[in-house]
C-alpha cells in the first residue's frame, strides 16, 4: 500500500498568514494527488486535485505544487474560513490512502 | 440539487451485522463510481471501498475485505454496503462519495456505526 504522511498534524496561524502543508508518499505517485479541506462536523470537499488544480469553488489563495513524492498546500492570505482540517489522498492506485490530516487552527 | 443522504448506522455488537444505504438524488447515479469512506471521530479518512458504474468491478481495503461487500442499484439511485463479522475498530462515520473511479468528489453528510458490546 501506499503510505502518505502529512507534517505538521496540526498549526497554528493568524488570518492573513501564509501556510505550507507538506504530504509526502512512500513512492512516487506522479501527480495523482488530491487535497481535501474538511470543516467540523462536515463532509470532506475536494480543495486540489491532479496534486495543482484547484476545485471550483474555492480562492487562488489555495494552491497544492508536486510531483512524484513531496507535495505542498499553500494557503495565502489565511481567511477565517481557512481554518479547517486538511487531508491529502493518493489516487494513484487501490487502496486509496489519506494522510493523516492537518489541523489549521488559530 | 445534489445529495447523497446515507443511512443504516448504529450500535451494533462485535460480531454483527449491519447494511449501510446511501440514497443519492440531484444527478445520474449510473453516471459515476461510487466510495465508502469511514473516519473515526478526530481521526483521520480511511477508504473502505468503490463500485464501478454498473457494479461490475468493486476494490476494498484490506482491512475490510472478506467482511464488507459494497453493491448498487442503480434503479433505486441507490448505494449499499453490507457490513459482516464487525469488529471494535470498524466504529466510525461512515460516508459515501461519488466520483471517478479513484477520487470521492463528492461526499455525503456521514452515518455514524458504533461497534460495542
Amino acid at each position: 500500500d501506499i503510505q502518505m504522511t502529512q507534517s505538521p498534524s496540526s498549526l497554528s496561524a493568524s488570518v492573513g498568514d501564509r501556510v505550507t502543508i507538506t504530504c509526502r508518499a512512500n513512492q512516487s505517485i506522479s501527480t495523482y494527488l488530491n487535497w481535501f479541506q474538511q470543516k467540523p462536523g462536515k463532509a470532506p470537499k475536494v480543495l486540489i486535485y491532479g496534486a495543482t488544480n484547484l476545485a471550483s469553488g474555492f480562492p487562488s489563495t489555495f494552491s497544492g505544487s508536486g510531483s512524484g513524492t513531496e507535495f505542498t498546500l499553500t494557503i495565502s492570505n489565511l481567511q477565517p474560513e481557512d481554518f479547517a482540517t486538511y487531508h491529502c489522498q493518493q489516487n494513484h492506485r487501490t487502496p486509496l490512502t489519506f494522510g493523516q490530516g492537518t489541523r489549521l487552527e488559530i | 440539487e445534489v445529495q447523497l443522504e446515507e443511512s443504516g448506522g448504529g450500535l451494533v455488537q462485535p460480531g454483527g451485522s449491519l447494511r449501510l444505504s446511501c440514497v443519492a438524488s440531484g444527478f445520474t447515479f449510473s453516471s459515476y463510481w461510487m466510495h465508502w469512506v469511514r473516519q473515526v471521530p478526530g481521526k483521520g479518512l480511511v477508504w473502505v471501498s468503490r463500485i464501478e458504474m454498473y457494479g461490475s468491478m468493486t476494490a476494498y481495503a484490506d482491512s475490510v475485505k472478506g467482511r464488507f461487500t459494497i453493491s448498487r442499484d442503480n434503479a433505486k439511485n441507490t448505494l449499499y454496503l453490507q457490513m459482516s463479522s464487525l469488529r471494535v475498530e470498524d466504529t466510525a462515520v461512515y460516508y459515501c462519495a461519488r466520483g471517478d473511479s479513484s477520487t470521492p468528489g463528492l461526499w455525503g453528510q456521514g452515518t455514524l456505526v458504533t461497534v460495542s458490546s
